[in-house]
């Protein structure tokens, strides 16, 4: 079976400093990856996605990047932390398997820049 | 540009039935999902439409109709873990999942 990883769980950082969180799945190959930032109490917002092992396509301008070393790996950074950075951060993936393309989320990393 | 929308709150009272409704315009259609999540959890997959019509999953249902551009998710005999968000989301053309904001559903004893 599937299975998806995301830490840290909780993550305290003021503001200037790096984010690095990462995000592996085991249990299928060549996924569709993404990472969604979730404000307190809205809806998910898609931040990147990726098809294969570096590529990326990035949905929103921001100071944040993506990058995907292997296939089952995706990782979220920035070089400098903003408060607006702060929310819940999603990484979830899915097999397009003849138009259907369920999305499985890891457990999250609630992110306060302070 | 592509568009969701559904109710941002709902009350109902445990063991009674709710409707969420979700209306969507997207640049092609292929297939409507509904997620749960509960505060500070991922969301969990709930069902799938891509034909028109009903799906019966005990007791959630969810009903698509492509014409109208609408779907809901009708939840029956409450209970007080249904206290959630319901989210919608729709895929387009290219594949990609479009999002709605989401509802947050009370329920009341």
């Amino acid at each position: 079976s599937q299975t998806i990883h995301q830490w840290p769980a909780t993550l305290v950082q003021p503001v200037g400093s790096p984010l690095s969180l990462e995000c592996t799945v085991e249990g299928t190959s060549n996924p569709n990856l993404y990472w969604y930032r979730q404000a307190a109490g809205r809806g998910l917002q898609l931040l990147f996605y990726s098809v294969g092992i570096g590529q990326i396509s990035s949905e929103v301008p921001q100071n944040l990047s993506a990058s995907r070393p292997q296939d089952r790996q995706f990782i979220l950074s920035s070089k400098k932390l903003l408060l607006s950075d702060s929310g819940f951060y999603l990484c979830a993936w899915s097999v397009l398997a003849g138009g259907y393309n369920e999305q499985f989320f890891g457990p999250g990393t609630r992110l306060t820049v302070l | 540009g592509q568009n969701i929308d559904q109710p941002t709150e709902m009350t109902a009272t445990e063991g009674a039935i709710v409707q969420i409704n979700c209306t969507y315009q997207t640049s092609g259609f292929n297939g409507l999902f509904w997620y749960q999540q509960h505060a500070g959890e991922a969301p969990t997959f709930l069902s799938y439409n891509v034909l028109d019509g009903l799906e019966e999953k005990g007791r959630f249902s969810s009903f698509l109709s492509r014409s109208k551009g609408y779907s809901y998710l009708l939840l029956k005999e409450l209970q007080m873990k249904d206290s959630a968000s319901y989210l919608c989301a729709v895929t387009d053309s290219n594949y990609q999942l479009i999002w709605g904001a989401g509802t947050k559903l009370i329920i009341k004893p």
